[in-house]
């Protein structure tokens, strides 16, 4: 049973360029949550989706950021014109429900040059 | 947005030494969950606890949930050249049943 898989693991993009980051549940888990980390620091809470759902996008970016989880196919969390504020580790993790546990994948580092 | 107050904010331990960790909250809380994340890794699940006052233990790892729900401790007896890393703390609000909080991590190095 592979567990959550996160691709790519690790993106360099210039600034302005877009960033997409993919994630894909462990099998028969329909939550994904994404979560932001800066170095030297804990995880925040951007998005919490179920499948063709935002579930709650409190913690994420108004303009730049969006993430979707279509019916098929990973989730996707999208950045546009990418800053170099955005650099940090971004890891998605999955649940079969909202309450249960939340299992982690290896996380996607992004550079912005 | 909030942050469980993670400490200590780092530990230099011999091998074989006990470790203690603790996360604070001024929100009451109904789960504390205790992660350790490697370099380059996301995080693992060590000890979920769900209840006031409960205890719990994984091997070396022990874990409790305090009383006032606004507080937990990680201890790690005897540990091993492979508990170095980051533990976190991460908690669920009492209005929330999905959204994780997490303290900034204790980073555990063991000295030769």
């Amino acid at each position: 049973n592979a567990g959550v898989m996160q691709n790519p693991r690790h993106l360099v993009r210039r600034r302005g360029q877009e960033a997409r980051l993919r994630c894909s549940p462990m099998k028969g888990h329909s939550h994904v949550y994404w979560y932001r980390q800066l170095p030297e620091e804990g995880l925040k809470f951007m998005v919490y989706l179920q499948k063709e759902n935002i579930i709650d996008e409190s913690g994420m970016p108004k303009e730049r950021f969006s993430a979707e989880f279509p019916k098929e196919g990973p989730s996707i969390l999208r950045i546009q014109q990418v800053v170099r504020g955005d650099s940090a580790a971004y890891f998605c993790a999955s649940s079969p429900s909202g309450a249960d546990t939340q299992y982690f994948g290896p996380g996607t580092r992004l550079t912005v040059l | 947005g909030q942050q469980l107050n993670q400490s200590p904010q780092s530990m230099f331990i011999q091998e074989g030494e006990d470790v203690s960790m603790n996360c604070t909250s001024s929100s009451i809380f109904n789960t504390w969950l205790w992660y350790k994340q490697d370099p380059g890794e996301g995080p693992v699940l060590l000890i979920a606890l769900y209840k006031a006052g409960e205890l719990t233990s994984n091997g070396r790892l022990t874990a409790q949930f305090g009383i006032t729900r606004k507080d937990s401790f990680l201890n790690i007896s005897a540990s091993i050249p492979s508990d170095v890393g980051i533990y976190f703390c991460a908690g669920r609000r009492t209005d929330s049943n999905y959204q994780l909080i997490w303290g900034a991590g204790t980073k555990l190095i063991i000295k030769p």
